[in-house]
């Protein structure tokens, strides 16, 4: 089955620094990359989706790039503010497009603190 | 507000007691998903239905079990409950099958077993 590796664990920043996530997944049937952000008391939110298709996807301070050679996409925020700390998770799911089922494998999360 | 909505919101029970977390999707969603958030498991998933049908299981136990309704909200029931049952239970909601479909996840119901 699909496994999710991300790094780094926990991820410091000064504010208007920007900041990298990166993840691995290991099936190469996966075809849907999303993103969540995770705030404390709060469920996943989702921030920002890559489908295989495509290898760049940007929306205002945030992108996530794909390499389906590699097997790995990344989360980019740049100008970093204060409130985008948060827990961050990646995942990646092989869409059954037979059977609909879109279990998502999630990779273990950022930490992300962006200092004052 | 991701339009998913999950009561209770916190849930405080004994070992052995039975509980059941109720969700309701976004308006025009077919899918449920359920997750059990942990500190050692993370996310992890564990049942979706899809309009009334189960479509998947993931690492759900026996002791827990799902239904979807036909107004399409969902039930998660957790039976005879250990100390290691206390987690964050997520459901989220999806459109179509089949499809890219994005997931939006509801607020979540804590449980602790006591």
């Amino acid at each position: 089955g699909e496994n999710v590796e991300q790094h780094p664990s926990t991820l410091s920043v000064q504010e208007g620094d920007s900041a990298v996530i990166k993840c691995t997944y290991s099936d190469s049937a996966s075809n849907y990359f999303p993103w969540y952000k995770q705030e404390l008391g709060k469920g996943p939110q989702l921030i920002i989706d890559i489908r295989s298709n495509v290898g760049e996807k940007k929306d205002q301070r945030i992108a996530v790039t794909l390499n389906k050679t590699a097997k790995h996409f990344s989360l980019h925020i740049t100008e970093t503010q204060p409130e985008d700390s948060a827990v961050y998770f990646c995942a990646a799911t092989p869409a059954n497009m037979n059977t609909g089922f879109q279990k998502l494998v999630f990779g273990t999360g950022t930490r992300l603190l962006v200092s004052p | 507000d991701s339009g998913v909505t999950q009561t209770p919101k916190h849930l405080i029970t004994a070992t052995g007691q039975r509980v059941t977390l109720r969700c309701s999707p976004r308006s025009g969603d077919l899918s449920v998903y359920w997750y059990q958030q942990s500190l050692d498991q993370g996310l992890q998933f564990l049942i979706q239905y899809y309009n009334g049908e189960e479509r998947a299981k993931g690492n759900i136990l026996e002791r827990f079990s799902a239904q979807q309704f036909p107004d399409l909200h969902s039930e998660l029931n957790l039976s005879s409950l250990e100390l290691g049952d206390s987690a964050l239970y997520f459901c989220a909601s999806g459109a179509l099958a089949g499809t890219y479909n994005e997931q939006f996840f509801g607020p979540g119901t804590r449980l602790t077993v006591l």
